[in-house]
């Protein structure tokens, strides 16, 4: 069976610092993956999705950046943080990677930037 | 632009009782995907139930089933026998025919509460 998992689970940073969180798939090959950003009260937001490695398409723009160094394995980056980074991470996989494919996500990672 | 609505921010409902959760969304495409996604309190989120819009049978998944019309733009979430592992945030999603890779998009949530 399929498993994703991101790291860390928490993280605090102060502002202007960076950042790199992880997020790894077992069980498939060449998924799609997404990197969603879940504001306090709000629903998600998409912020990057990957179809292979090395290919990134980013729907928001900001001081973020992802990348896709392997099959299985998307990290999401910042040179420096703002507070407004804030929240929770999520990191989610697809398989069928077409139309309407359904996305399972990670745990997340929830990032506080003071 | 396309958007979800869920009017609820907050439910609860007594356990073993019936909790129906509303959603709308604005769309001019004809096909589409819609989703429910439960968040409990771990955070991660899990996929509850998924319905095809050309489907005109509403999705079932044991003691969840959806209520979906299309013509109203409606796709209400109704969770029977409410259990207290239900307690959770609820959110709806929906993907539009020709949208991105990654074009899900959701709405803000319902946050349910089954007392005991």
């Amino acid at each position: 069976s399929q498993t994703i998992h991101q790291w860390p689970a928490t993280l605090v940073q102060p502002v202007g610092s960076p950042l790199s969180l992880e997020c790894t798939v077992e069980g498939t090959s060449n998924p799609n993956l997404y990197w969603y950003r879940q504001a306090a009260g709000r629903g998600l937001q998409l912020l990057f999705y990957s179809v292979g490695i090395g290919q990134i398409s980013s729907e928001v723009p900001q001081n973020l950046s992802a990348s896709r160094p392997q099959d299985r394995q998307f990290i999401l980056s910042s040179k420096k943080l703002l507070l407004s980074d804030s929240g929770f991470y999520l990191c989610a996989w697809g398989l069928e990677g077409g139309w309407g494919d359904t996305q399972y996500f990670g745990p997340g990672t929830r990032l506080t930037v003071l | 632009a396309q958007t979800v609505t869920q009017s609820q921010p907050e439910m609860s409902v007594q356990e073993a009782e019936t909790v129906t959760l509303s959603c709308t969304y604005d769309t001019s495409e004809s096909n589409y995907y819609l989703f429910w996604y439960k968040q409990p309190p771990s955070r991660q989120m899990i996929l509850v139930i998924r319905q095809e819009a050309y489907k005109q049978q509403n999705a079932t998944e044991n003691r969840f089933s959806v209520n979906f019309q299309k013509a109203a733009k409606s796709f209400s979430l109704k969770i029977s026998d409410s259990q207290l592992g239900d307690t959770a945030m609820y959110f709806c999603a929906f993907w539009p025919y020709g949208g991105s890779q990654g074009n899900l998009i959701f709405g803000k949530g319902t946050k349910l509460s089954v007392k005991p």
